[in-house]
């Protein structure tokens, strides 16, 4: 059975900043590009990032303008989400996503972070 | 960036019935290699989204046939037919053709 298990989340104050893994398990980790969706409160799904296969190739929504950082370690089937310089606006439920736009789309069941002073 | 337009934004819908959610996007998804890069996402209260349907008319694994996508230029659609209690949620059309990946607004489907 196919899993994708986010943790991480929490609550962080303005500028402060949280990391979020995302633990796969079921499939073969290493062979799918895996992405970052949130959805804020009250409104609709917002891709964050995307990593390629071997972890060599990302790409960020303009919004996080340096800020996050996607990586994965295969070894460990694992991807995270590196979020600096939190802002009130990125508060949101995160989710990890493996193969967004392709056949194999599947969604964890995502981690809620809250960015509030 | 890819502006992914869908319509309604509320769906009240007698269950047994059909419904239609039409996304618009403002360029062709059309990649050269001949995929469509249109998928439907559905969220249901208290769950995370799932994928519906990809490259616009395909549907993902174990989701009944009574969803099925069309597509005509930059124009889809997502039809349910007999809508069941078990459809209630928020529809999201969306483009993985180029970065940043956009989503339609969602359309929330209840049950009259």
């Amino acid at each position: 059975e196919v899993q994708l298990v986010e943790s991480g989340g929490g609550l962080v104050q303005p500028g402060g900043s949280l990391r979020l893994s995302c633990a796969a398990s079921g499939f073969a980790f290493k062979t799918y590009w895996m992405h970052w969706v949130r959805r804020a409160p009250g409104k609709g799904l917002e891709w964050v990032s995307r990593i390629n296969e071997d972890g060599t190739y990302t790409t960020y929504a303009n919004f996080v303008e340096g800020r996050f950082t996607i990586s994965r370690d295969n070894a460990r089937n694992t991807l995270f989400l590196q979020m600096n310089s939190l802002r009130v606006e990125d508060t949101a439920v995160y989710y990890c996503v493996r193969d967004l736009g392709g056949q194999g789309g599947y969604w964890g069941q995502g981690s809620l972070v809250t960015v509030s002073s | 960036d890819i502006v992914m337009t869908q319509s309604p934004l509320y769906l009240p819908v007698t269950p047994g019935e059909s419904a239609s959610i039409s996304c618009r996007s403002s360029q062709s998804l059309l990649h050269s290699l001949g995929k469509i890069w249109l998928d439907w996402h559905v969220q249901k209260p208290g769950q995370s989204p799932q994928l519906l349907i990809h490259s616009a008319s395909k549907r993902a694994s174990g989701v009944p046939d009574r969803f099925s996508g069309s597509e005509s230029g930059t124009e889809f659609t997502l039809k349910i037919s007999r809508v069941e209690a078990e459809d209630v949620g928020i529809y999201y059309c969306m483009q993985g053709l180029q970065t940043p990946y956009t989503f339609g607004q969602g359309t929330k489907l209840e049950i009259k």
